[in-house]
């Protein structure tokens, strides 16, 4: 069955330090993932998107195929990196296509 | 116009109630969700309209019911709701095209039931 596994509920670290939100999948086919943040009182909003190979805020992901993960990485944290982060894989159905969420990582930056 | 925005913001109803919640987005997206979210979890889909057509139905109670009258618009009717229902709503577009078909979402109503 297509799963999103975020092994870690909260996250705390430094500002300054290097921070890593993990996320595995289990999915046959070719996947497509999704990172999507939700931070405090505020929607949750796309910031990466594997086939586009991008940097946003300083986050980076990898497509890792061999070890089935796609983990979410930034150097350097900031207090404003605090926030509910959503790792998703998306899938066909019918004539669509439907996001399944990991449970989510709360990451909070410590000062 | 680059968001998709949600009405009301927040609702308060007893179990007796009918209400609606409105999404709208003038993206030019042809797919619309929506999601109920419980505090501190992941959202959950519950329907998928593709082309003003119902795709998917996640085996939600006929509580609620949505409905897509034109491509830009997508409700959410209410009716003999439970506390349990109480929840983030959210909704979400997408072009509706391709593996990279990517969803933006709402700001959400927050339903409370009495």
């Amino acid at each position: 069955a297509q799963r999103v596994t975020q092994p870690e509920k909260l996250l705390s670290v430094f500002k300054g330090a290097p921070v890593e939100l993990k996320c595995n999948y289990s999915y046959s086919g070719s996947p497509e993932l999704f990172w999507y943040v939700q931070y405090s009182r505020q929607r949750l909003q796309l910031l990466l998107r594997h086939i586009s190979r991008e940097s946003i805020k300083g986050f980076t992901a990898d497509l890792n195929k061999g070890e089935t993960s796609f983990h979410l990485k930034k150097p350097f944290a900031q207090e404003e990196d605090s926030a509910m982060y959503y790792c998703a894989l998306s899938l066909p159905s019918g004539s669509a296509r439907q996001l399944t969420f990991g449970s989510g990582t709360q990451l909070t930056v410590l000062p | 116009d680059t968001e998709v925005t949600q009405t009301p913001k927040h609702l308060v109803m007893g179990m007796t109630n009918k209400k609606s919640l409105k999404c709208e987005q003038h993206m030019g997206h042809r797919a619309m969700y929506w999601y109920k979210q419980k505090a501190k979890k992941p959202p959950e889909l519950m329907f998928v309209y593709s082309y003003e057509k119902l795709s998917i139905n996640e085996s939600v109670p006929s509580r609620f019911s949505p409905e897509c009258p034109n491509s830009s618009l997508l409700n959410l009717h209410l009716h003999a709701l439970q506390p349990e229902d109480s929840a983030l709503y959210l909704c979400a577009s997408s072009l509706g095209q391709g593996m990279t078909d990517t969803q933006y979402f709402g700001p959400g109503t927050r339903l409370t039931v009495l």
